[in-house]
């Protein structure tokens, strides 16, 4: 099955800075990719997802980048704000009618030092 | 839309109770999944359902069995709790296409 390994497990940065979250994946046959969000408490809320036959999606301050023959994606935060802080999940699954087994990786914890 | 709801929100077991988590989502989405979230291990998948009628095993099945016999419910039963299954559990559910929206949570302890 589909193996997920991200790195690093914490990360602090000054606020303002940029962040950047590292997943790599073993299954040549993934083709969707979603980041999530976890605040501490509350439940996991996706901010952005790509798909393999795009290599770069941005939405305002993040973005994540895919190199399939690589393996590997990684989600870069830019300016960098308190509320930024939390744990970020990187996840991977074969898209296709009938399979939905979104594999995660082990998390990201993020803290934005003001 | 009250998105995806899951109940209760706490549960304390005792080992060898038997017992059913909740979920319910009002978006019509046809895909739902259940997840368990350990320190240290992200979320891992125990059981998943692509439509009415449909179920299949995910990463750590075993202990759970679950059945959709709507759209809108995927209920998680536990058959025999062990300490092992304390975990917080995910409900969480999607349209064809699009990421998954998570239910709230429920944080279960087995002693």
């Amino acid at each position: 099955g589909e193996n997920v390994e991200q790195h690093p497990s914490t990360l602090s940065v000054q606020e303002g800075d940029s962040a950047v979250i590292k997943c790599t994946y073993s299954d040549s046959a993934s083709n969707y990719f979603p980041w999530y969000k976890q605040e501490l408490g509350k439940r996991p809320q996706l901010i952005i997802d790509i798909r393999s036959n795009v290599g770069e999606k941005k939405d305002q301050r993040i973005a994540v980048t895919l190199n399939k023959t690589a393996k590997h994606f990684s989600l870069h935060i830019t300016e960098t704000q308190p509320e930024d802080s939390a744990v970020y999940f990187c996840a991977a699954s074969i898209r296709d009618f009938g399979n939905e087994k979104l594999t995660f990786g082990t998390g990201t914890r993020l803290t934005i030092i003001p | 839309n009250a998105g995806v709801t899951q109940t209760p929100k706490f549960q304390v077991l005792k080992t060898g109770q038997s017992m059913t988590l909740q979920c319910a989502q009002d978006m019509n989405h046809e895909y739902m999944s259940w997840y368990r979230q350990d320190p240290g291990m992200g979320l891992r998948l125990i059981h998943y359902s692509v439509g009415a009628g449909i179920t299949d095993q995910g990463e750590v099945p075993n202990g759970y069995n679950v059945s959709r016999s709507t759209t809108e419910d995927f209920p998680l039963r536990l058959l025999s709790a062990a300490p092992s299954q304390t975990s917080v559990y995910f409900c969480a559910s999607r349209y064809r296409v699009g990421g998954y929206t998570f239910g709230s949570g429920t944080r279960l302890t087995v002693v």
